[in-house]
């Protein structure tokens, strides 16, 4: 079946301007999630969506960042006044609500900020 | 808090060698334990998993045991292949609570030469 899938595979930007990432989960799958790949700080949480319950937002770095998911279903993670230090590669991942939490992940998002 | 350590890379090895990585973490209860790798230029892909303890995680001629004992998950093959080449990664989900997201240790690079 189909994975997660993510676009754009790549995106270039200036420094200021606002982007936006999508995420598009596996069928069914309830929990999506957010993550940073950056060559300096490793793999970092984001964001943390369940069902229709409140997102957890605590790894959000800064309020430059958002995320929404729609009808429990696609999200977009959005930066506002892109800095450059927001350079990286950002991931998306799915699962169930189970007692595994096994998430599976989309080919992410590299974003270059000049 | 969580926390995952993982061996510091790079690992260089020739075909048909043995391989390990270490892993130990720290969490709170029975976390789930993974391992991912990353091919160059791809996302991460889960390669195997264990759920509690004493549980043993096996695919494509990986293993790793949950020991709870020492809170460790090694990763081993018995005989590489230049085709392993790839960044691995050693994460854990806690269940307990709100907070599911995956904490990953810092990646092992692994080279195999023919």
């Amino acid at each position: 079946g189909a994975g997660v899938s993510q676009s754009p595979s790549n995106k270039v930007t200036e420094k200021g301007k606002d982007v936006e990432l999508r995420c598009d989960p596996i069928s069914g799958h309830t929990a999506l999630y957010w993550y940073r790949q950056s060559l300096g700080q490793g793999l970092e949480f984001l964001i943390y969506f369940q069902g229709n319950s409140a997102p957890d937002k605590s790894g959000l770095p800064s309020d430059r960042f958002s995320a929404e998911r729609t009808g429990g279903s696609v999200s977009t993670l959005t930066i506002q006044r892109t800095q450059q230090e927001d350079s990286a590669v950002y991931l998306c991942a799915s699962s169930f609500t189970d007692s595994t939490n096994t998430q599976y992940f989309g080919p992410g998002t590299r974003l270059t900020v000049l | 808090g969580n926390s995952v350590t993982q061996m510091e890379g790079p690992v260089t090895l020739s075909e048909e060698a043995f391989l390990t990585i270490n892993c130990t973490y720290t969490a709170t209860g029975y976390p789930s334990l993974f391992w991912y790798v990353q091919y160059p230029g791809e996302g991460l892909q889960l390669l195997l998993k264990a759920t509690k303890a004493d549980d043993k995680g096996s695919n494509k001629g990986f293993e790793a045991t949950y020991r709870k004992e020492t809170t460790s998950f090694h990763l081993e093959k018995g005989s590489v292949q230049v085709s392993d080449s790839a960044v691995y990664f050693c994460a854990l989900s806690s269940l307990s609570g709100s907070a599911r997201q995956l904490t990953f240790g810092s990646g092992t690079q692994l080279t195999v030469l023919p």
